[in-house]
């Protein structure tokens, strides 16, 4: 079965860091990016990077650098997300997504997302 | 970074009607264009990319079109499973702000 099966819900204090992992299936895991995306309570959806699991390549939004690490390994098939100095406005339910390329090369969409996890920011 | 907009940001329809949502980006960005359906706790589904190419297995009553700016998506026949947020996502990065359709 080709799914994405995400880490159970967390709790942390500011300041703090989550790491969360993201287990794939029913597929090559190399062969397609990786997307993380988040929402926050009640709004919508902000992209916050990418990561190649077979060269590990990764590139994400500004406003994450220096907090955002992009990981993964092959022989589990899994890639994490591990966000750094935490605060509350990071109160947010966390998706992986699997990314495919069109033909042309031209676009990236996600065709496989995970259930998301729920990190909540609170001391 | 490119921005996008959408409206209208919800509506109200009833069964059977013909929905329609506009997508706008801040600059040309060809077919790079995704749409998403998202229910109430659930993660988001993908419904068509490349502006008009529908996903495997969708309804064909979804559809969509443009290229550059601007774009649309339609549901030609409201059904009561559609009551969603639906967004739009240039290239696989910025998403659109949503908009909430609802059942009248």
């Amino acid at each position: 079965q080709v799914q994405l099966v995400q880490s159970g819900a967390e709790v942390k204090k500011p300041g703090a860091s989550v790491k969360v992992s993201c287990k794939a299936s029913g597929y090559t895991f190399t062969t397609y990016d990786i997307n993380w995306v988040r929402q926050a309570p009640g709004q919508g959806l902000e992209w916050m990077g990418w990561m190649n699991p077979n060269n590990s390549n990764t590139g994400f939004v500004r406003k994450f650098q220096g907090r955002v690490t992009f990981t993964r390994d092959t022989s589990t098939n899994t890639a994490y997300m591990e966000l750094s100095s935490l605060r509350s406005e990071d109160t947010a339910v966390y998706y992986c997504a699997r990314g495919l390329t069109s033909n042309y090369g031209g676009n990236r969409y996600f065709d496989l997302w995970g259930r998301g996890t729920l990190v909540t920011v609170s001391s | 970074d490119i921005q996008m907009t959408q409206s209208p940001s919800s509506l109200s329809a009833s069964v059977g009607d013909r929905v329609t949502i506009t997508c706008q980006a801040s600059q040309d960005i060809s077919n790079y264009l995704n749409w998403y359906q998202q229910k109430p706790g659930k993660a988001p589904k993908l419904l068509i990319y490349d502006a008009s190419n529908l996903e495997t297995g969708v309804p064909s009553r979804f559809s969509g079109s443009g290229s550059g700016t601007d774009f649309t998506f339609t549901i030609s026949s409201l059904q009561p499973e559609d009551m969603a947020t639906y967004y739009c996502q240039q290239r696989g990065f910025t998403f659109g702000p949503g908009t909430k359709v609802d059942i009248k």
